[in-house]
């Protein structure tokens, strides 16, 4: 495709429950990132992959939350025992290269998946 | 930790007057980034600026990043509906990759 695409774009769970997220980057992007939007926010960082190595997990709010990108292009966010906190919108992005200090790391956002934990 | 704040937050704008919202950096950044999110959209990438005292224009748009690499601008001229949207700027500290968002500046123009 010719941007990022994230499924499914809503998804409704109970509290407790867990939930896989997809992001499927644009073909041939090294770099994929996780982010998290709150209403009214900007989108808050959660994790870095570049190619299949997870680089970078600080931003993950705790151990519930994984992510994974197995052959360094689909990934999935993975959040278990959903809870009511977690409700958000949870948005991927992907660029071309890997980081450089030149700053040549343009992101491309997915239209996001929005979360509600009932 | 590292923090990027925007103001104004809101920002309700005559068409066809100017306007600035401003980025500002705890910490050094090694280049910042604007993005643009239309209500109900994604962010999409506007401009991305390395050097200390960079100006770069996008027709109506300008952006400049600041002399100590800690505060940025865009001024936006003769504004549009089309203008409409949150703006975020976001940049990373130096040798980092992380991108950290201000909270945007959302725009809406009365026509």
């Amino acid at each position: 495709g010719a941007g990022v695409s994230q499924s499914p774009r809503y998804k409704v769970t109970k509290r407790g429950q867990d939930v896989a997220l997809r992001c499927d980057p644009i073909s041939g992007h090294v770099s994929l990132y996780w982010y998290r939007q709150a209403l009214g926010q900007g989108p808050e960082f959660l994790t870095y992959f570049n190619y299949e190595a997870q680089q970078d997990k600080s931003g993950l709010p705790n151990d519930r939350f994984s992510a994974e990108r197995p052959e360094g292009s689909i990934s999935t966010l993975t959040i278990q025992r959903t809870e009511q906190r977690d409700s958000a919108m949870y948005r991927c992005a992907s660029s071309q290269n890997s980081f450089s200090i030149r700053g040549d790391n343009e992101q491309f956002f997915g239209p996001g998946t929005r979360l509600t934990v009932l | 930790g590292q923090q990027v704040m925007q103001i104004p937050q809101y920002q309700h704008v005559q068409e066809g007057e100017d306007f600035t919202t401003y980025c500002n950096s705890s910490t050094t950044l090694s280049n910042i980034q604007w993005y643009k999110q239309r209500p109900g959209g994604h962010p999409v990438f506007l401009i991305q600026l390395v050097k200390s005292g960079e100006v770069k224009k996008q027709k109506r748009l300008t952006f400049q990043f600041g002399e100590a690499k800690k505060n940025s601008s865009l001024h936006i001229t003769a504004t549009q509906t089309t203008d409409v949207g949150t703006y975020f700027c976001a940049g990373g500290p130096t040798g980092d990759y992380k991108l950290s968002f201000g909270a945007g500046t959302t725009v809406t123009v009365r026509a």
